[in-house]
């Protein structure tokens, strides 16, 4: 799709494995991340998000972990399916913005 | 529930032409957005808005110009369309009436200029 390109880093998993897509984030003063995934020809979509002062979240089949120590974010997906396949977006907010900065993505490939 | 609309989808433009990007959003969310996707990019913003008659620039607001006249609709203006502008253009909304910062996207339009 238009939305993806060749220079993505990639993420090639077997349906029903566990994925982890990680994310480097560049402001120790960003207070909230979300992550979203993008399928080809789409705009992104809300997976899940997560404030500061927390170091995981959980959704359905989705946990966020947040390690501000080294300012890391991932993204674990359980039982991976091939409809996850997609781009997968992380995105933080600086304190005091209304904006989110987002990373280039990591392209995740689910094997049947 | 229309949600977030983009026009036109797809778009070819000659160099040095003038084209407009729509965006309508139905939730009278405050907050409007503009993005570019290129390869090896990601998203970049262009141009934000946080109310009507309020814009700003963004990262990459060279060559375009926003208006918010009504809160429901941010329409982008490429004044003399230049071919490092070919890209995917995606529209945002977001409501600062809830607690999450989560921007809701808009299906994008795929701008080509030759």
């Amino acid at each position: 799709g238009e939305s993806v390109g060749l220079h993505l880093p990639t993420l090639s998993v077997q349906e029903g494995d566990n994925s982890i897509i990680n994310c480097a984030y560049s402001n120790s003063a960003s207070d909230y991340f979300i992550w979203y995934k993008q399928e080809s020809g789409k705009g992104p979509q809300f997976i899940i998000d997560i404030r500061s002062n927390m170091d995981k979240r959980q959704g359905q089949r989705v946990t966020v972990l947040l390690n501000k120590t080294v300012k890391h974010l991932s993204l674990q997906i359980a039982a991976t399916q091939p409809g996850d396949s997609a781009v997968y977006f992380c995105a933080e907010k600086n304190t005091g913005f209304q904006k989110l900065v987002f990373g280039t993505g990591t392209r995740l490939l689910v094997s049947p | 529930d229309a949600g977030i609309t983009q026009s036109p989808r797809y778009k070819i433009t000659e160099t040095g032409r003038q084209v407009t990007l729509m965006c309508h959003q139905t939730w009278s969310h405050s907050y409007m957005f503009w993005y570019r996707q290129d390869l090896g990019h990601g998203l970049r913003l262009i141009y934000y808005s946080a109310a009507a008659d309020i814009t700003d620039k963004g990262e990459v607001p060279d060559g375009y110009v926003v208006s918010r006249s009504k809160t429901e609709n941010f329409p982008l203006t490429l004044e003399s369309a230049t071919r490092s502008q070919t890209s995917v253009y995606f529209c945002a909304s977001s409501d600062l009436r809830t607690v999450s910062y989560e921007q809701y996207f808009g299906p994008g339009t795929r701008l080509t200029v030759t």
